[in-house]
């Protein structure tokens, strides 16, 4: 069965460090695709990346960065140099489409960012 | 061009009462899911309608939920007998065909039974 897991719950930093969110994922499946998606104060997820499972390069955008391995089943995420307007709850999702019988997409439980000025 | 809007953006209803929250997909999205935000449950899935198939149902916790979408486009998530432990956010989102590909959320309708 799929599953996210985001092991930290709660992250607070200063403004301008570096901070990395963590996902693990279970799947059964070959094919499968991966998302991070940013839910601000304001309570709209926006959309962040998508990753599929036969594309295990790194991607950077602007301070945003995404480190994938399937070794680890990880998918982790990166802000360098964080800003108060990173605040947010960040969520790791997985969708196994239709090999894993059901469209629809899991999510992790989130992890809520605090960036302090 | 116009993303995903539902409506109403909040609901408050009484115990018994039977609600309906509509959403309204981004054009030319043949893809359209539900799903459910509420504090300690994170995001639930719900349901998920794909162009003329028969939707998934497979995430509607109770025969109380249902959901019907019209000409491809227009989504109504109702809710029959509300209970209280049916409070919560409903999230819509649609994407371009299926789950492979990113879907683009609505603001929600934050639903509270008293």
């Amino acid at each position: 069965a799929q599953k996210v897991t985001q092991a930290q719950t709660e992250i607070s930093v200063v403004e301008k460090e570096d901070v990395t969110l963590d996902c693990v994922y279970e799947t059964r499946d070959t094919t499968y695709y991966l998302f991070w998606y940013k839910q601000p104060p304001s309570g709209e997820l926006v959309f962040l990346i998508r990753r599929n499972s036969f594309d295990e390069q790194n991607e950077i955008s602007g301070r945003y960065s995404w480190n994938f391995q399937k070794s680890t089943s990880s998918f982790n995420f990166t802000i360098t140099a964080s800003q108060v307007v990173d605040s947010a709850v960040y969520f790791c999702a997985l969708s196994e489409g239709l090999q894993g019988g059901s469209e629809k997409l899991v999510f992790g439980k989130g992890t809520k960012l605090t960036v302090n000025p | 061009g116009a993303g995903v809007s539902q409506s109403p953006s909040n609901k408050v209803t009484e115990k018994g009462k039977d609600v309906e929250l509509r959403c309204d997909p981004i054009s030319g999205h043949t893809a359209l899911y539900w799903y459910r935000q509420s504090l300690g449950q994170g995001l639930e899935f719900l349901i998920y309608f794909q162009g003329n198939s028969a939707p998934d149902k497979s995430g509607l916790p109770s025969d109380r939920f249902s959901a019907e979408r019209t000409g491809g486009s227009v989504s109504t998530l109702t809710i029959q007998r509300t209970q209280q432990e049916d409070s919560a956010v409903y999230l819509c989102a649609s994407s371009q065909t299926n789950s492979y590909y990113e879907q683009y959320f609505g603001p929600g309708t934050r639903l509270t039974v008293t």
